[in-house]
C-alpha cells in the first residue's frame, strides 16, 4: 500500500476523551491528507498538509486538529471525541518532488468507534 | 465549489457482461478526474485518471473510463465483468488549489455486485 502505515487500525474510545491517529509514510511525498469515510458521503477531507508544519483545513475540520513535525508523520487528533466522529479514517499521500502530479495513495484505514 | 455525483448506489451485473459505473462532475476550469476501488476492509486503490489527452483512458484490471466534457461525465467501464470486480467504486475530482497537491473531492461511491 505505497508505504503508508496507519495506527492504530482499530480503536474504541469513550465520549469526551482525546484520541490521536497516526499516519506514517516512507515515500517522501510532500502532501498528506486525512479523510473520513461514512456511508453515503464517500470520503470527506478533514485536514491536509503541504509540508512540514504547513497544514490547512478541509471540508469537515471541526473537532479535529493535525500536526506534521516531520515529512514522514501526520497526526490527527480528536480533541474530545463524540459519537458523530465514529467513522473510518483514511490517510493519503501524494506528490513526490520530481512528479508532483502523481495520484494520491491511501492507507489501510483506522476504524474508530466512540461509545 | 467542485462536486462529484455518482447517481447509483449499487450496480448489479452478471459475470461476463459489460459494466458501467456512472460519474458526473462539476468544476470550474479543466477537470482532473480519478477512479478508485475499495475492497472490503481495505484502503482505496487507484484505477485510472484523466488529466488531458484522449477521452478514453485505460487503467488497471481491464477498466477504462470515458471523459465527456459536454456531458461533464467520466463513466467507468469494463467490457466483461468478473466476480472479483465486486467492490465499492469512487469517482473523484482534484481540487484546483495549487497548494494542495492531489486533494480530492469524492462522489458517494457505487457498490458493484457481479453475480456468477
Amino acid at each position: 500500500d505505497a508505504g503508508i502505515t496507519q495506527s492504530p487500525r482499530h480503536k474504541v474510545t469513550e465520549t469526551g476523551t482525546p484520541v490521536t491517529l497516526r499516519c506514517h509514510q516512507t515515500e517522501n511525498h510532500r502532501y498528506m491528507y486525512w479523510y473520513r469515510q461514512d456511508p453515503g458521503h464517500g470520503l470527506r477531507l478533514i485536514h491536509y498538509s503541504y509540508g512540514v508544519k504547513d497544514t490547512d483545513k478541509g471540508e469537515v475540520s471541526d473537532g479535529y486538529s493535525v500536526s506534521r513535525s516531520k515529512t514522514e508523520d501526520f497526526l490527527l487528533t480528536l480533541e474530545s471525541a463524540t459519537s458523530s466522529q465514529t467513522s473510518v479514517y483514511f490517510c493519503a499521500i501524494s506528490g513526490v518532488p520530481d512528479r508532483p502530479n502523481t495520484e494520491a495513495f491511501f492507507g489501510q484505514g483506522t476504524r474508530l468507534t466512540v461509545v | 465549489a467542485q462536486s462529484v455525483a455518482q447517481p447509483e448506489d449499487q450496480v448489479n451485473v452478471a459475470e461476463g457482461n459489460p459494466l458501467t459505473v456512472k460519474c458526473t462532475y462539476s468544476v470550474s476550469g479543466n477537470p482532473y478526474l480519478f477512479w478508485y476501488v475499495q475492497y472490503p476492509n481495505r484502503g482505496l486503490q487507484f484505477l485510472l485518471k484523466y488529466i488531458t489527452g484522449d477521452n478514453l483512458v485505460k487503467g488497471s484490471y481491464g477498466f477504462e473510463a470515458e471523459f465527456n466534457k459536454s456531458q461533464t461525465s467520466f463513466h467507468l467501464k469494463k467490457p466483461s465483468a468478473l466476480v472479483s470486480d465486486s467492490a465499492l467504486y469512487f469517482c473523484a475530482v482534484r481540487d484546483m488549489n495549487n497548494n494542495a497537491g492531489n486533494m480530492l473531492t469524492f462522489g458517494g461511491g457505487t457498490r458493484l455486485m457481479v453475480k456468477p
